[in-house]
């Protein structure tokens, strides 16, 4: 299957400063990916869609300014936690559909980025 | 609503075993597709099977077989012959629409399995 690579795995930071992950289809172009946040033994809740050259489009409840989202090419997507406190600590993965690739429309995910904010 | 309802929130199965997990849904569009997901201790999401909406034949792909009764929104996963591997969160998932680039995947609150030895 398609490959999605995540990076940070995991970063510690302190409160108020701000953090970037990036996410990246190896060997596919994705003009949408997908921001999921996922908090311990909980379910995957979708933050934003990600589409390259243009904004992103916020799920309603997360802050747009607090998470900012970055999808330059076709292959990147970055998301920015700015001034980062302690209950943004969570398990941060994209994920990217390899449109041409597959029929099915199952969404590849990266490895995930935990974020634990001191 | 809840979109996606997992009703198990952790199961047990003896190594070698089948084991059923529960997944049903709540849409009112005619095309959708419905997923399963592995996310073992590491975090990482593995695509396991793949339901179509118009699909009728029940997908299957090697110990994974996916129970879709269309009529009662419901779409079981199945894992045949258990392995200590296969103990892990699962989660069930619905697109709604098209296979567009753009629909996202909505999860359901998982389940998550442990096999006995």
């Amino acid at each position: 299957g398609a490959v999605v690579s995540q990076h940070p795995s995991r970063v510690i930071c302190k409160s108020g400063t701000s953090v970037k992950i990036e996410c990246r289809s190896l060997d596919f172009q994705a003009t949408t990916m997908f921001w999921y946040r996922q908090f311990p033994k909980q379910s995957l809740m979708l933050m934003a869609t990600s589409n390259e050259g243009s904004k992103a489009t916020y799920e309603q409840g997360v802050e747009k300014d607090k998470f900012l989202i970055n999808h330059a090419s076709l292959t990147l997507s970055t998301l920015t936690v700015t001034s980062a406190h302690p209950e943004d600590s969570s398990f941060y993965i994209c994920s990217a559909r390899d449109f041409m690739g597959t029929t099915k429309g199952e969404l590849f995910f990266g490895e995930g980025s935990r974020l634990t904010v001191l | 609503a809840q979109k996606i309802t997992q009703t198990q929130p952790g199961m047990f199965v003896q190594e070698k075993e089948a084991v059923t997990l529960d997944c049903t849904y709540d849409t009112s569009d005619q095309s959708y597709g419905l997923f399963w997901y592995k996310q073992p201790s590491s975090g990482e999401m593995i695509f396991l099977i793949y339901q179509g909406s118009y699909d009728e034949q029940n997908a299957t792909e090697g110990r994974y077989s996916l129970n879709f009764q269309k009529a009662r929104k419901s779409a079981n996963l199945v894992i045949s012959a258990s392995q200590l591997g296969d103990s892990a969160m699962y989660f069930c998932a619905m697109r709604e629409g098209n296979n567009n680039a753009g629909n996202m995947l909505t999860f359901g609150g998982g389940t998550r399995l442990m096999v006995k030895p």
